[in-house]
């Protein structure tokens, strides 16, 4: 079965920062990864996603990840932290759930959390 | 991005009654949803996959007669907690996709019994 984890817990940044969330999974096949964003109380918005092809993926609000097969992980970063970027921030991993192009069964990490010092 | 809407946001109820909440793709046909439950400082555990139209597939531990789901159409799932109890008490997101697409996300449910 596949797992992901997602080492630091709590992370603390000063705005304009650059940042690093690290993410390792464990999976049989290639895997499909993401990265989501959670506001408190809120559901997940997508950051991004790594399906195949060029390994460093770009995403939304300037964050990017690269997928690094050799040591199982796919870790987000952003070379300049704003304050809202305060947040929850899961990584994913997509296995195969169903027959079909992309169909896949998202496993979480159990989340870094994101505190940004004006 | 395509839209999920889930309703309600926040829902209190006593101990013993019924739960129902929705899960409503706005803009694309969901034929495969998603129902997970977040615990506190916890990962989103899923739940169970609901194609439409076919009995949903719960996971290892979720009782399916506690937690129903139906997915009648391609646009809407329900999940009713049934005799709640304060143990139910936790954050339930729901996500859809079409096929070959990627998942989107509800903005989540906060259920308290008490």
């Amino acid at each position: 079965a596949q797992s992901v984890t997602q080492p630091d817990i709590h992370i603390t940044v000063s705005e304009g920062a650059s940042l690093e969330l690290r993410c390792n999974y464990s999976y049989g096949a290639t895997p499909y990864l993401f990265w989501y964003v959670q506001s408190p109380g809120q559901g997940l918005q997508l950051l991004l996603k790594y399906f195949s092809g060029d390994t460093l993926v770009q995403g939304i609000k300037g964050f990017e990840a690269e997928f690094k097969r050799s040591q199982s992980s796919f870790n987000l970063r952003k070379p300049s932290v704003h304050w809202s970027d305060a947040a929850e921030y899961f990584c994913a991993v997509g296995a195969r759930a169903y027959s079909g192009a992309g169909s896949y069964q998202l496993t979480f990490g159990k989340g870094t959390k994101l505190s940004v010092i004006p | 991005g395509a839209v999920v809407s889930q309703h309600p946001s926040r829902v209190i109820c006593k101990s013993g009654t019924s739960v129902k909440i929705e899960c409503r793709s706005l803009d694309f046909q969901a034929t495969t949803m998603f129902w997970y439950r977040q615990f506190p400082k916890k990962s989103l555990m899923l739940m169970a996959t609901s194609n439409e139209g076919s009995k949903a597939t719960y996971e290892q531990g979720v009782e399916k007669d506690k937690f129903l789901i139906n997915h009648a159409s391609l646009t809407l799932s329900t999940l009713t907690v049934t005799s709640a109890h304060p143990e139910d008490s936790s954050f339930y997101i729901c996500s859809a996709r079409d096929t070959g697409s990627e998942a989107f996300f509800g903005q989540g449910t906060r259920l308290t019994v008490v």
